[in-house]
């Protein structure tokens, strides 16, 4: 069964780099069919997608975010990554890396459980 | 302000059918894009409830239901159950933004 576990620093500075992981268990992050991201939610606020990629390499990254962000896989860890820079207040939000595996047509079946990142100095 | 357009809050009682609209527009759902719908129970990540407009992943009960028609899509419940208190959000693509995804700005439902 595939899970999903999101890892990093709670607190971020603003203005510094926002660095998030996600540990791939049950699958191998190098299945090629699978859609690797991310998807936040600031508080008391509804859902935004932030980006993904497929072990291929193609990414997709979220116009409104896209000059602030990079995304990577690391299939030696079984991970992938998250790197937003120059973050701002705006930035904080639950973070929740997800996975669509397409055996529920393209939508969003795998997720983790997210992780909390508050941007203040 | 989301792509999608969803009530902040719907209610209804036990037993009771409701239903959440989603409304897009045609540089989305009606560009033909799929809906899908997520429940997201208090303090939890969001679970896919149904995907491609009206298909129920395994071990999501019949009660939960989803159409679309033209620029909209809906999500219905019927049988309402204390448990089915959370928030649901729709999602499809942009075209204006190169198929991106977008999400409804989420409904939550209240069983009274």
């Amino acid at each position: 069964q595939l899970q999903l576990q999101e890892s990093g620093p709670g607190l971020v500075k603003p203005s510094e780099t926002l660095s998030l992981s996600c540990t791939v268990s049950g699958y191998s992050i190098t299945t090629r069919t699978f859609h690797w991201g991310w998807i936040r939610q600031p508080p008391g606020k509804g859902l935004e997608y932030i980006g993904g990629l497929y072990y291929s390499g193609s990414t997709y990254y979220s116009p409104s975010l896209k000059s602030r962000l990079s995304m990577s896989l690391d299939a030696s860890e079984n991970q992938f990554s998250l790197r937003l820079s120059s973050v701002t207040a705006a930035d904080t939000a639950v973070y929740y890396c997800i996975c669509s595996t397409f055996r529920s047509g393209n939508g969003v079946d795998v997720w983790g459980q997210g992780t909390t990142v508050t941007v203040s100095s | 302000q989301s792509e999608l357009t969803q009530p902040p809050s719907v209610s209804g009682a036990p037993g009771q059918r409701v239903t959440i609209p989603c409304t897009g527009s045609s540089s989305n759902i009606g560009a033909g894009y799929d809906v899908h719908w997520y429940q997201q129970l208090p303090g939890t990540a969001p679970k896919l409830l149904i995907y491609d407009n009206n298909n129920r992943p395994s071990g999501v009960p019949d009660r939960f239901s989803a159409s679309k028609s033209g620029t909209s899509a809906s999500l219905a419940i019927t049988g309402l159950q204390a448990e089915d208190e959370a928030d649901y959000y729709c999602q499809s693509y942009e075209s204006s933004l190169s198929g991106h995804v977008v999400f409804g700005g989420g409904t939550r439902l209240t069983v009274l």
